[in-house]
């Protein structure tokens, strides 16, 4: 059983589509995050939900709303995608959001790679 | 501000020897976690160590240890031994206590380990 799934693993549209990846954790963390790996691999957190509530939103274009319908389940949809979006998006999660104890581990999925034409 | 910062974007070593990745970082907070990822080629990222800022004795996890110094925010991660499928993505990352305890991640450092 998978801890962390993302679907799909490969999106490839359109400039000007919307599209949605879907995050999905079967670990009973009560954090999820979305993390965005650009071309030249550098790692920058988008959004973190704790119990179904947003905590950070890193200055993200409104353009993507995530949504969390449970603790286990977190959602990114991307509105009007630009070239610049073309990335490859991890969803994580970790057990709870406050502390920096080692118990808070991140849990990442299998990445998402979005290309944007 | 928080900020990780990993300053060797390549490394080369030979198999079975041992190699240091450094990573410096910059908090104000006293309570810190210090995170080393792995990302090999097929993309995963998968965690290595940890290292809280009040442990006073350096992690270890088979290969892997980290040598921290705290006083010159230092983290570097050490693999012994190395083998050829260490070759991959090294990411130094830290989680603060304030901020939305969010983790930030450095640049990376790709480790090659030659035969």
């Amino acid at each position: 059983d998978t801890a962390v799934s993302q679907t799909p693993k490969y999106l490839v549209t359109q400039m000007g589509n919307d599209k949605s990846i879907k995050c999905e954790q079967n670990l009973g963390h009560d954090t999820m995050y979305w993390y965005k790996q650009d071309s030249k691999k550098f790692l920058k957190i988008m959004f973190s939900y704790n119990n179904k509530e947003l905590i950070i939103n890193e200055t993200v274009p409104n353009r993507f709303s995530p949504k969390s319908p449970d603790k286990a389940h977190l959602n990114l949809h991307i509105n009007s995608l630009e070239l610049g979006d073309s990335a490859v998006y991890f969803c994580a999660s970790s057990p709870s959001l406050a502390g920096a104890s080692g118990a808070n581990v991140l849990t990442f999925g299998a990445g998402s790679r979005l290309t944007v034409l | 501000a928080q900020k990780i910062t990993q300053t060797q974007p390549g490394m080369f070593v030979q198999e079975k020897e041992a190699v240091t990745l450094d990573c410096t970082y910059d908090t104000s907070d006293q309570s810190y976690g210090l995170f080393w990822y792995k990302q090999p080629s097929s993309g995963e990222m998968i965690f290595l160590i940890y290292q809280g800022s009040y442990d006073e004795q350096n992690a270890t996890e088979g290969r892997y240890s980290l040598n921290f110094q705290k006083a010159r925010k230092s983290a570097n991660l050490v693999i012994s031994a190395s083998q050829l499928g260490d070759s991959a993505m090294y990411f130094c990352a830290m989680r603060g206590s304030t901020g939305g305890f969010k983790t930030i991640f450095g640049a990376g450092t790709r480790l090659f380990v030659k035969a």
